[in-house]
């Protein structure tokens, strides 16, 4: 198994819902990482996990929880968000935080619509 | 990490060589060159990387200049499937800074 697969690919939520964003990997991989994609930019970095371990949360708002429960999952948890919170959603993983060979590798996403 | 230089859009024609430019005018020595793409809606892919050698794998080919200043991804034979948004990006392989994006070079292949 060579991929990352993200659920739900679609999610449309209200201001006041309660919602999770779900990536699993069984690749072997000890790093993974949640980026946020706007339309027509590139990528963002949000969070990244180490060792199922929080290494770096680049000052993402609390209403963005993430948790890693084991080394082949990785859930964003998504509370009062706003309009603006409305993206895409990437989950990637890699061997390390510090990849030598073939980089990271990326799920299709989650189409996230706050409304 | 050195800050990469691309130009926002550029068509091939199906079937031709699409050769799509960096730079990375400030890339120090222990640097690599990375190069992914995304095609609309979807996660970026790894297409192939380098430090100062020349490397080719089954996607695509990656020329980087003598003084690593800048280089350039070659796609032999582009199809419409080539069509997306391709990133160059510099860091330090075994670094703890992760991979920044930076605007990339939106391809279109034109049938």
């Amino acid at each position: 198994d060579t991929e990352v697969t993200q659920t739900p690919k679609h999610l449309v939520m209200g201001m006041t819902n309660k919602k999770s964003l779900k990536c699993e990997q069984h690749m072997g991989h000890r790093a993974m990482y949640w980026y946020k994609q706007k339309a027509k930019k590139p990528p963002e970095l949000m969070f990244v996990y180490s060792y199922e371990k929080l290494s770096i949360n680049e000052s993402v708002p609390s209403r963005f929880s993430p948790e890693c429960p084991n080394s082949s999952l990785l859930n964003l948890h998504l509370h009062a968000l706003q309009p603006e919170d409305s993206a895409l959603y990437l989950c990637a993983s890699s061997q390390g935080t510090a990849p030598i060979n073939y980089g990271y590798t990326f799920g299709s996403g989650t189409r996230l619509t706050v409304v | 990490d050195a800050k990469t230089t691309q130009p926002p859009s550029m068509d091939c024609a199906e079937g031709r060589a699409a050769n799509l430019p960096c730079n990375h005018s400030t890339i120090s020595g222990n640097e690599y060159v990375y190069w992914y793409r995304q095609i609309h809606s979807q996660g970026p892919q790894y297409i192939i990387h380098g430090l100062k050698n020349n490397e080719t794998n089954e996607m695509a080919s990656l020329i980087i200049t003598e003084d690593r200043k800048s280089s350039t991804l070659i796609l032999p034979h582009a199809t419409l499937r080539d069509t997306a948004v391709y990133y160059c990006i510099v860091r330090v392989s075994g670094s703890a800074r992760q991979l920044t994006f930076g605007s990339g070079t939106q391809l279109t292949v034109l049938p």
